[in-house]
């Protein structure tokens, strides 16, 4: 069975601090990896990664993928208070299209 | 990206009627889409995957008489719930796989059946 698992489950930083989030997972065929924001609604897509130790940045977030250890990070830089949110992992493998997800980590960013 | 819209976001109904909920891409064709449902302070947990002409593949546990999906054309899919019960209430979120790899979610339908 495919497993996904994010960790911490939640975090509290203080504005402007720099915060790591990981992902690791177990999966057949491994097919990518991908991150996800979800605030008060449905995730929102932030990155999808296929390759190894390839960063992919966008402003202040930026997520890399490690085939052989089976993980990512997500950096965020400088926090703000509109990055709180739940930042959701996931995984795509197998012959299906279908996403394993992680449980999420819930980041608050407090003033 | 993508853009994913779902209608209704929010439906309050009684025990025992049938509720739809559409999933419509808006500016991209998508062969698959999957639906989700989440829990509160849980993550997504995937339902069935629909495919356009073809029948829904279900997850395990997941009762397909209960849950109807139709993906009748390449940009709407429709979740019924079927004589719904108060345990059926929950967050309901479609997506749609605009390529190989990458689902845009829609924001979401909050269903509460009293």
């Amino acid at each position: 069975e495919d497993k996904v698992v994010q960790s911490p489950l939640s975090l509290v930083v203080h504005e402007g601090d720099t915060v790591t989030l990981n992902c690791s997972y177990e999966v057949t065929n491994f097919r990518s990896l991908l991150w996800y924001k979800q605030e008060k609604k449905a995730p929102t897509f932030l990155f999808m990664l296929t390759s190894s130790g390839i960063e992919k940045k966008s402003g202040r977030l930026s997520s890399i993928l490690d085939k052989k250890e089976l993980f990512s990070i997500l950096n965020i830089t400088a926090t703000q208070t509109g990055d709180s949110a739940v930042y959701l992992c996931a995984v795509g493998g197998g012959t299906a299209s279908k996403l394993t997800f992680g449980t999420g980590t819930r980041l608050q960013v407090t003033l | 990206g993508a853009v994913v819209s779902q209608h209704p976001s929010r439906v309050i109904c009684k025990s025992g009627t049938s509720v739809k909920i559409e999933c419509r891409s808006l500016d991209f064709q998508a062969t698959t889409m999957f639906w989700y449902r989440q829990f509160p302070k849980q993550s997504l947990m995937l339902m069935a995957t629909s495919n356009e002409g073809s029948k829904a593949t279900y997850e395990q546990g997941v009762e397909k008489d209960k849950f109807l999906i139709n993906h009748a054309s390449l940009t709407l899919s429709t979740l019924t719930v079927t004589s719904a019960h108060p345990e059926d209430s929950s967050f309901y979120i479609c997506s749609a796989r605009q390529n190989k790899e990458t689902q845009y979610f829609g924001p979401g339908t909050r269903l509460l059946v009293l």
